[in-house]
Formats: structure tokens, C-alpha cells, sequence
């Protein structure tokens, strides 16, 4: 059975700071994926990572991918408060129908 | 979200009631799903279909049926429903092409109340 899992669940932090959200998968996948909720909303996607090494960046937001390690990380540089969200990775295989296995979220909190 | 529509975005239910939740998609996306998303849990796949006429269960799908009679609707029924489903429910579409390496699009979603 393949379970993600995030940490940290939830995290507060300063406008400006630096950090890294961590993402543990628990069986061989193909393909990673980030995406951001707004709370009320839905979801958005922000990266999708296919291989070992892989490194995508949109902005503040960072995200990273090693498969032997089967760990992803998403570093949030120079935090802003319109970061603030919910932030989930999410796994699935090719060949499998892209069945998605979400981990439970990190809620990030900028405060000013 | 621009492609994929849930209706309704809010409804209240009694024990034991039955309901469509509806999902279309303009975007002529084979595969479509649904996941349930509640507090502490992340988002949970129920059923899933990769074509018209193709269905095929998730991780969660006892409750639930759907069906795929057109490549745009994606409706799921609960047939009888129970305190246990009230949850937020999403819909989501993908482009299996290119390798299958995109992302799935979600809907607004629709938040279900069971009383």
C-alpha cells in the first residue's frame, strides 16, 4: 500500500524566513506532484516532478525530488504572506490510471 | 477553475437520502475522478474512469457509484447517505497524453453536509 507522508502538518512562520516542507513516499512512484489550497477552494497545481534530481522553482517556492530517497521537499525562500495556504504532494504510477495517494497537507502560516 | 464545473458547491442532506453530485469538463480529458477531502485526512481517491463507458474503484469507494456515458459528465451518486460521508468532494480531469506526466485539473468542489 503506498502512503505519503507530509511534515511538518502545520507551520508559522515570519515573512522573510526560509523552510522546507518534506514529503515521504513509501513505494516506488513515477511521477510527484505539489499543489496549493486556499482555504475554501481548490486545488492548484505547481509542480509535477518525473525523475530523480528533478528541480522546478516558480518563485519563492522550490520544489525537488529524490527517488531513491523516495523524499520530495518544497523550499519556500523569503516567505510572503500570500503564501500562506495548504500545501500538498501527492504520488502516483504510470500504468496505474494516475490513481493520486495524497499526503495530509502542510498549512503554512506567514505572519507578518 | 476554468474546464471543470461541480454542482452544487453546497448541500444538505438527511440520513438516508440520495443525491447526484455532478462534474463536467470541456476540456476533452479521458480520465476523470472523484476524491473526498476531510480534516486531517488529505484527499482520497473514490472512484476514477479513463474513458467513456470505463469505470473502476479508488481507495474509498463503498457508498458511491458513478458512471461515465460521455466524456464531458462524471457524475457520482450516493445511493443512501450516511453522517460518515459528509465531507468536501472534488472532481478531477487529466490529459493522459504526453506520457500521461500532467497534472490532474480540480474542480471548485462541493461541500456535503449529511445530517
Amino acid at each position: 500500500e503506498l502512503k505519503v507522508e507530509q511534515n511538518p502538518l502545520f507551520l508559522s512562520m515570519q515573512e522573510g524566513k526560509n523552510y522546507t516542507i518534506y514529503c515521504n513516499y513509501s513505494t516506488t512512484s513515477d511521477r510527484l506532484y505539489w499543489y496549493r489550497q486556499d482555504p475554501g477552494k481548490s486545488l492548484e497545481s505547481l509542480f509535477v516532478l518525473l525523475s530523480n534530481g528533478a528541480v522546478k522553482q516558480e518563485g519563492r517556492l522550490m520544489a525537488s525530488l529524490d527517488t531513491k530517497a523516495r523524499l520530495s521537499t518544497l523550499h519556500i525562500t523569503a516567505a510572503v504572506h500570500d503564501l500562506s495556504a495548504t500545501y500538498f504532494c501527492a504520488v502516483d504510477r504510470a500504468g496505474t490510471a494516475s490513481k493520486l495517494t495524497f499526503g495530509t497537507g502542510t498549512r503554512l502560516q506567514v505572519t507578518l | 477553475n476554468a474546464g471543470v464545473t461541480q454542482t452544487p458547491k453546497f448541500q444538505v442532506l438527511k440520513t438516508g437520502q440520495s443525491m447526484t453530485l455532478q462534474c463536467a469538463q470541456d476540456m476533452n480529458h479521458e480520465y476523470m475522478s472523484w476524491y473526498r477531502q476531510d480534516p486531517g485526512m488529505g484527499l482520497r481517491l473514490i472512484h476514477y474512469s479513463v474513458g467513456a463507458g470505463i469505470t473502476d474503484q479508488g481507495e474509498v469507494p463503498n457508498g458511491y457509484n458513478v458512471s461515465r456515458s460521455t466524456t464531458e459528465d462524471f457524475p457520482l451518486r450516493l445511493l443512501s447517505a450516511a453522517p460518515s460521508q459528509t465531507s468536501v468532494y472534488f472532481c478531477a480531469t487529466k490529459n493522459t497524453g504526453h506520457g500521461g506526466n500532467q497534472p490532474q485539473h480540480f474542480g471548485d468542489g462541493t461541500r456535503l453536509s449529511i445530517l
